[in-house]
């Protein structure tokens, strides 16, 4: 059962757009949803989180926007940059030192 | 890659074979994890610790043990490899106060 969805598998943004990535969640319970960036050969590096006590946060070209009512959040990365492609997980944590649930990853490439 | 050296970087290994995978962090964390990562499956759980001595089970944790007799070290074991789990594994340490996740930089076990 997978309990973080996450869209699309894949995405080519041309550079100076806009990418998007969607993730959906099951368990009301989750209550941290970090982004993580991953490049090729390297761990996830920690890029943005947000709790649901706020619907939006923003982090340079980067912005998580949390819709809870929808059990969904998005990544936005504005003015995306050929060094931008990489992999993006979402991931969802119900307190503080507990498992990450991932979802299934998004692999971005920006063309110059 | 906050302080977390993972050993080997690389392993082949037969079926059959115990195979150890060791982390150490140096930031003095009280939990650590172990993660598989699989293309489209994120990453998953396999065992985590919150503290020495202190272990328990994750999502995918059949195959495999654990042990942490120090704050810096976590090994994951495969008592008898098997083709299943070729994989990258990711060991991640978090502090107890906080929800952020810190990954290594992976070691990439192939099992032939």
């Amino acid at each position: 059962q997978q309990q973080v969805k996450q869209s699309p598998q894949s995405l080519i943004v041309q550079k100076g757009g806009i990418s998007i990535i969607n993730c959906a969640y099951e368990n009301t319970a989750f209550d941290y949803f970090p982004w993580y960036q991953q490049f090729p050969g390297k761990g996830p590096a920690l890029l943005i989180a947000i709790r649901p006590d706020v619907s939006e946060k923003k982090e340079g070209r980067f912005t998580i926007s949390f819709n809870k009512s929808a059990k969904q959040f998005s990544l936005h990365i504005m003015d995306s940059q050929p060094g931008d492609s990489a992999t993006y997980f979402c991931a969802a944590s119900k307190n503080a030192g507990n498992m990450l649930t991932f979802g299934g990853g998004t692999r971005l490439m920006v063309k110059p | 890659d906050a302080g977390i050296t993972q050993s080997p970087r690389h392993k082949v290994t037969e079926t059959g074979t115990p195979v150890t995978l060791r982390c150490h962090q140096t930031e003095n964390h009280r939990y650590m994890y172990w993660y598989r990562q699989d293309p489209g499956h994120g990453l998953r759980l396999i065992h985590y610790s919150y503290g020495v001595k202190d272990t328990d089970k994750g999502e995918v944790s059949d195959g495999y043990s654990v042990s942490r007799s120090k704050t810096e070290d976590f090994l994951l074991t495969l008592e008898s490899a098997t083709s299943s789990q070729t994989s990258v594994y990711f060991c991640a340490i978090s502090e107890v106060t906080t929800y952020e996740q810190y990954f290594g930089p992976g070691t990439r076990l192939t099992v032939t």
